[in-house]
């Protein structure tokens, strides 16, 4: 099955906040990442969060863990056009690789 | 300026014929990584390298091969390209200890016809 698990699409009006959610496998995992894919181009790591946290906050965006649920989200205050890419959530597994989730679209709508 | 360089950017060829997608970078990473892009599907992994001459599959391997004689260089070899491997292609690269940042390319997209 999937390593880590994601929704794939979500549209937001621009100013409000968006949430994008994901799921993963590993409990042992380290460090847990959110990277950002903008149109025509590669990914950017975009923040990430320690295992021992529940909570990180960097500017707009907000990390929430639930490690009972191996549940990460990642919220968007005040979105705007520039937010609009895919948004992809990964974790380190063995041999020190990154398993990526499927990727959320958000579509910021002016 | 720190970068991953890969090329073609794009690419059309047909069935059969064999062709490379190089990548290189400039920041003396020893893991690099090759992943594929498909819609509903997110990034899969196709190979990795920890290190020169040390080559690893992923989780989609078949029909690739990859090499690292060198540091810097990861190319990726379609020995007989079918059009299930037309993708857009990703080389990523990191350093070696237990970290997640890697560092993408621009990305190749290759169609096989």
């Amino acid at each position: 099955g999937e390593d880590v698990e994601q929704s794939l699409f979500l549209s937001v009006r621009e100013g409000d906040s968006s949430v994008i959610n994901c799921t993963y496998t590993d409990s042992s995992s380290t460090y847990l990442y959110w990277y950002k894919q903008e149109p025509g181009a590669g990914l950017q790591l975009l923040t990430y969060i320690f295992s021992n946290m529940d909570m990180k906050q960097d500017q707009r965006l907000t990390v929430l863990l639930n490690k009972k649920d191996k549940h990460l989200s990642l919220r968007i205050a005040d979105t705007q056009t520039g937010d609009s890419a895919i948004y992809f959530c990964a974790e380190i597994k063995g041999n020190n690789r990154l398993a990526f989730g499927k990727g959320n679209q958000v579509v910021v709508i002016p | 300026e720190a970068q991953v360089t890969q090329n073609p950017r794009y690419l059309i060829t047909v069935t059969g014929k064999k062709l490379t997608v190089t990548c290189s970078q400039n920041m003396n990473h020893e893991y690099m990584s090759w992943y594929r892009q498909d819609p509903g599907l997110g990034l899969r992994q196709i190979y990795y390298s920890m290190n020169v001459e040390v080559t690893d599959k992923g989780d989609v391997p078949e029909g690739y091969k990859v090499s690292r004689k060198e540091k810097r260089n990861f190319p990726l070899i379609l020995e007989s390209p079918s059009p299930n491997q037309t993708s857009l292609y990703f080389c990523a690269s990191k350093e070696g200890r237990n970290t997640g940042e890697l560092f993408f390319g621009e990305g190749s997209r290759l169609t096989v016809l």
